[in-house]
C-alpha cells in the first residue's frame, strides 16, 4: 500500500534553533517528492520539489533532502523564526502529473520566543 | 498575477443537501486537483482536471465530482451530504500538471454539514 510517513508528528523548538522533520515513504514508483507549509487557516505553500535524481534542494532556510534508495526524506529548518510555527506536509507522487499524490499527516512545529 | 481564489470561503450545509464549490485557477494555469483535508485524515486527493477532463481521480464515492470549464474554472459538487463530508476542500493549480509543476493552492473552503 502506497504511504507516506511523517515524524515527529509534533515538536516544539525556540526560535534560532535548527530542526529537522522525518519523511518515510512506500510509494512505489516513485516520481517525485514535494514538502509544503501550512499556516493555520491557510492553503499549503509548496517549499521544494524533488525527482528520484536529486539528493538536496534548498529554499532559503530550508532544506529538503531525498534519499531513494531507503526511501527517506528530511527538511532541515536553520535558524527558526517564529514565522515557520506550521504544519510541514510531506507529498509523494507515483505517476507522472500531479495526479494521486499521496500527502503525509503533516509535522506541526511550533517556535517560541 | 492574482493567486488562486475559492467561493465561498466557508459554507454551513445540514444532511443530505448538496453543495457547489468553486475554484478559478491562476491565470494561465490548465490544471486543477481538488483535495479534502481533515484532522483525522489529513489531505486527500479528489481529483485532477486539464483541458475540461478528468485525468485523475482519489478513492472517493460518487456523491463527489467536479467539472472544469474552458477558462479552466473548476467546481466540485457533492450531492447528498453526510457528516463526515464536513472539512477543508482545497484546490491547486499548476500549468499543466507535470511532475515538475509547482501547484498553487487556494485558500480552501471550509465546509460544515450539520
Amino acid at each position: 500500500k502506497n504511504q507516506v510517513e511523517q515524524s515527529p508528528q509534533s515538536l516544539i523548538i525556540l526560535e534560532g534553533k535548527n530542526c529537522t522533520l522525518q519523511c518515510n515513504y512506500t510509494v512505489s514508483p516513485f516520481s517525485n517528492l514535494r514538502w509544503y507549509k501550512q499556516d493555520t487557516g491557510r492553503g499549503p505553500v509548496s517549499l521544494t520539489i524533488m525527482t528520484f535524481s536529486e539528493n538536496t534542494k534548498s529554499n532559503g532556510r530550508y532544506t529538503a533532502t531525498l534519499d531513494a534508495d531507503t526511501k527517506q526524506s528530511s527538511l532541515h529548518i536553520t535558524a527558526s523564526q517564529l514565522s515557520d510555527s506550521a504544519s510541514y506536509i510531506c507529498v509523494v507522487s507515483g505517476s507522472g502529473n500531479t495526479g494521486k499524490l499521496i500527502f503525509g499527516q503533516g509535522t506541526t512545529l511550533q517556535v517560541k520566543p | 498575477k492574482a493567486g488562486v481564489t475559492q467561493t465561498p470561503r466557508y459554507l454551513i450545509k445540514t444532511r443530505g443537501q448538496q453543495v457547489t464549490l468553486s475554484c478559478s485557477p491562476i491565470s494561465g494555469h490548465r490544471s486543477v486537483s481538488w483535495y479534502q483535508q481533515t484532522p483525522g485524515q489529513g489531505l486527500q486527493f479528489l481529483f485532477e482536471y486539464f483541458s475540461e477532463t478528468q485525468r485523475n481521480k482519489g478513492n472517493f464515492p460518487g456523491r463527489f465530482s467536479g467539472r472544469q470549464f474552458s477558462n479552466s474554472r473548476s467546481e466540485m459538487n457533492v450531492s447528498t451530504l453526510e457528516l463526515g463530508d464536513s472539512a477543508l476542500y482545497l484546490c491547486a493549480s499548476s500549468l499543466v500538471g507535470q511532475i515538475t509543476d509547482t501547484q498553487y493552492f487556494g485558500p480552501g473552503t471550509r465546509l460544515t454539514v450539520l
